[in-house]
């Protein structure tokens, strides 16, 4: 069973458009959410992380609506650009122990941006 | 400079062959970790490390060993590869602690036929 879901395999949205990439997850004690960002041939790199005790984390054009009751977050990336093209994980840690500090990653939604 | 580098970057194996990935990084952190790429299941944690001689199993560790070393290196062992661990592999880097940053290489693309 998949501990950090993301609703989407692939999302296309126009140039200027509001992405919007959806994530849940299972275990409630995880307390950690960063997004990674992966460009074709390339590893991820972290995007924007947020903690479980803020409801909302903004870096620029990037968003993270965070819903601790639901179990749920977003990501919005606003003013879609072509090079916002990429492969966008979600991913969790939380817990005790030495567990707690491993990520957990989604599946990972592909946003294609089109001109 | 990239601070976390893989070798080789493309590799063809055949069924029960012995390969081995290495992954150097030169960000000073004491925990690395291996992870495979693939299709509908994302990234998966296969070994991880908190510092030069020490391993831990990850979530999917069955036939895989990890090696790490020295602070800088990291290896994934594949005894007797099989198809089913045609994948991408990646390395990655960090600090300890739950709210690191991990930060990755650019991945090994392994083919074992």
């Amino acid at each position: 069973q998949q501990q950090v879901r993301q609703s989407s395999q692939s999302l296309t949205v126009w140039e200027g458009e509001t992405a919007i990439l959806n994530c849940s997850y299972e275990n409630s004690a995880f307390d950690y959410f960063p997004w990674y960002q992966q460009f074709p041939g390339e590893g991820p790199a972290l995007l924007i992380a947020i903690r479980s005790v803020s409801d909302k984390k903004e870096d620029g054009r990037f968003t993270i609506f965070f819903n601790k009751r639901e179990k749920n977050l977003s990501l919005h990336i606003k003013d879609s650009q072509p090079g916002d093209s990429a492969t966008y994980f979600c991913a969790a840690s939380g817990g005790y122990g030495s567990s707690g500090n491993k990520l957990i990653f989604g599946i990972g939604t592909l946003l294609s941006v089109k001109p | 400079e990239a601070a976390v580098t893989q070798s080789p970057r493309n590799k063809v194996a055949v069924t029960g062959g012995k390969v081995t990935l290495s992954c150097n990084q030169t960000n000073n952190h004491n925990n690395m970790y291996w992870y495979r790429q693939d299709t509908g299941h994302g990234l998966r944690l296969i070994h991880y490390s908190y510092g030069a001689g020490s391993t831990e199993k990850g979530d999917i560790p069955d036939g895989y060993k990890a090696s790490r070393p020295s602070q800088e290196n990291f290896s994934l062992i594949l005894e007797l590869a099989t198809p089913s661990q045609t994948s991408v592999y990646f390395c990655a880097s960090g600090d300890p602690g739950r709210y690191a940053e991990q930060f990755f290489g650019p991945g090994t693309r392994l083919t074992v036929l």
